[in-house]
């Protein structure tokens, strides 16, 4: 059955404090892994894809990696702003299907 | 440009009570995904639409769930009978087709349902 899970839940980094968020994931056949941020009472906004192990791809602050089991969030100096809730989700080849099956998340609170 | 819109924004009904969710798309995408989201969890796939018909309705619980998108653009969801255990926001998402970057799927707002 494929699956995501996300960890860890729950993320408190001061303003500057370099980390990473990680998604592990089991899917039959990886089509596709994305990354999305959610701000509290909004829709999803989309991040990243990334589709075979070795890819990386950045944007400002974040930078977002996989490998065959796993991917990584790494946010560099993180500023207030980035404080949301993180969201993985992969994507299966074969079937009708373009639906994403996302993880629970990882709240991220950054401080000043 | 105008991106994913869902209405209302926040709907309030009374268990078994009849509702009805709104979603128009981005121009030109023509997948078109509905997902419900509960407090603390991810987004968990509903349904979705190629064009005008669905093709995959997987992920609907139960018969009183229905949706559709008759012209291809806007779709609607149905839920009969309402229960307090369908209290969520449900999402509405939209893409390009099912060639590579199908899968970057952008996000309305979404609508708070409350069954009370």
């Amino acid at each position: 059955e494929d699956q995501v899970t996300q960890s860890p839940e729950a993320l408190r980094l001061q303003e500057g404090e370099s980390s990473s968020l990680n998604c592990s994931y089991t899917v039959s056949g990886l089509r596709g892994l994305f990354w999305y941020r959610q701000d509290p009472g909004k829709g999803p906004e989309f991040l990243f894809t990334l589709y075979s192990a070795g890819e990386e791809k950045e944007k400002e602050r974040l930078k977002a990696t996989l490998t065959k089991k796993e991917s990584f969030l790494h946010i560099t100096a993180p500023k207030p702003e980035d404080s949301a809730t993180y969201l993985c989700a992969v994507q299966r080849y074969g079937g009708a299907t373009n639906k994403l099956i996302f993880g629970t998340g990882t709240l991220l609170a950054v401080q000043p | 440009g105008a991106g994913v819109s869902q209405t209302p924004s926040n709907k309030v009904t009374e268990k078994g009570k009849y509702v009805e969710l709104r979603c128009d798309p981005i121009s030109g995408h023509t997948a078109l995904y509905w997902y419900r989201q509960s407090l603390g969890q991810g987004p968990e796939f509903l349904i979705y639409f190629q064009g005008t018909g669905a093709a995959d309705d997987s992920g609907l619980p139960n018969d009183r769930f229905f949706a559709v998108r008759p012209e291809g653009s806007v779709s609607t969801l149905k839920i009969q009978r309402t229960e307090r255990g369908d209290s969520a926001v449900y999402l509405c998402a939209s893409s390009l087709g099912r060639s590579q970057g199908a899968g970057e799927q952008f996000f309305g707002p979404g609508t708070r349902l409350t069954v009370l």
